[in-house]
């Protein structure tokens, strides 16, 4: 398994600004992941945070927006930028960390994010 | 593309009662079926993985059984209590991609 915690495990913050929200592994891992899970929904995957290069984002999210840094195998940021009220969800990082041939991911505690 | 559909949306039973939550899924080319407990507000906890080649998996009073020929996985809670209300998620795994989850079944177990 893996220990994943993330900063900060909440936050109301204001229109226009933005957060950063952090995930640390308490082990090196191959893949780390941020998902959004909207209120009532269920998890929709934002991005693959790849280490030494750019995030990989799925369809209808962009950097621009949710900038992701991955500076090595423990540790990941997403910043939500220009916030809206829109954007109000739990933020959760995951890992695989690929150790088998089958994806077997882990969640940290999540970010819930309120916009005013 | 897979898609992951739980039925039903919401589930709620007295205490004691045994259930089964059911996931199905549509490509049948998966490498493992993970079934996740998330309270309200908070982050997943892993409940069970069952790999490709496994038919079910249990622990304590939970069993997950996977049919990769029909698509298909449930979650057997045997002897329901009230600290088993959660919202419960399927997740189906490739390989090479993330997991793909389903709504979730929301269930209440009333005192």
């Amino acid at each position: 398994s893996a220990v994943i915690s993330q900063k900060p495990s909440r936050d109301i913050c204001q229109r226009g600004t933005s957060l950063t929200i952090q995930c640390q592994v308490d082990s090196q891992v191959t893949m780390m992941f941020w998902y959004r899970q909207q209120p009532g929904q269920s998890l929709t995957l934002i991005a693959t945070a790849n280490q030494g290069s750019e995030a990989t984002y799925e369809s209808g999210f962009v950097i621009d927006k949710f900038p992701i840094s991955r500076p090595n195998l423990t540790f990941s940021t997403l910043t939500v930028s220009n916030m809206s009220p829109e954007d109000s969800s739990i933020y959760l990082c995951s890992v695989d960390k690929r150790e088998r041939r089958y994806n077997e991911q882990f969640f940290g505690p999540g970010t819930r994010l309120t916009v005013l | 593309k897979q898609e992951v559909t739980q039925i039903p949306a919401a589930l709620s039973v007295p205490e004691g009662e045994n259930l089964v939550l059911n996931c199905s899924f549509t490509d049948s080319a998966i490498y493992n079926l993970q079934w996740f407990r998330q309270d309200p507000g908070k982050g997943l906890t892993s409940l069970l993985l069952i790999q490709s080649s496994q038919r079910e998996q249990t622990s304590g009073r939970l069993n997950a059984s996977l049919d990769k020929s029909s698509g298909r996985s449930t979650l057997y809670i045997a002897a329901s209590q009230p600290g088993d209300s959660a919202t419960y998620l399927c997740a189906a795994g490739s390989g090479n991609t993330p997991l793909v989850f389903g709504k979730g079944t929301r269930l209440s177990v009333i005192a």
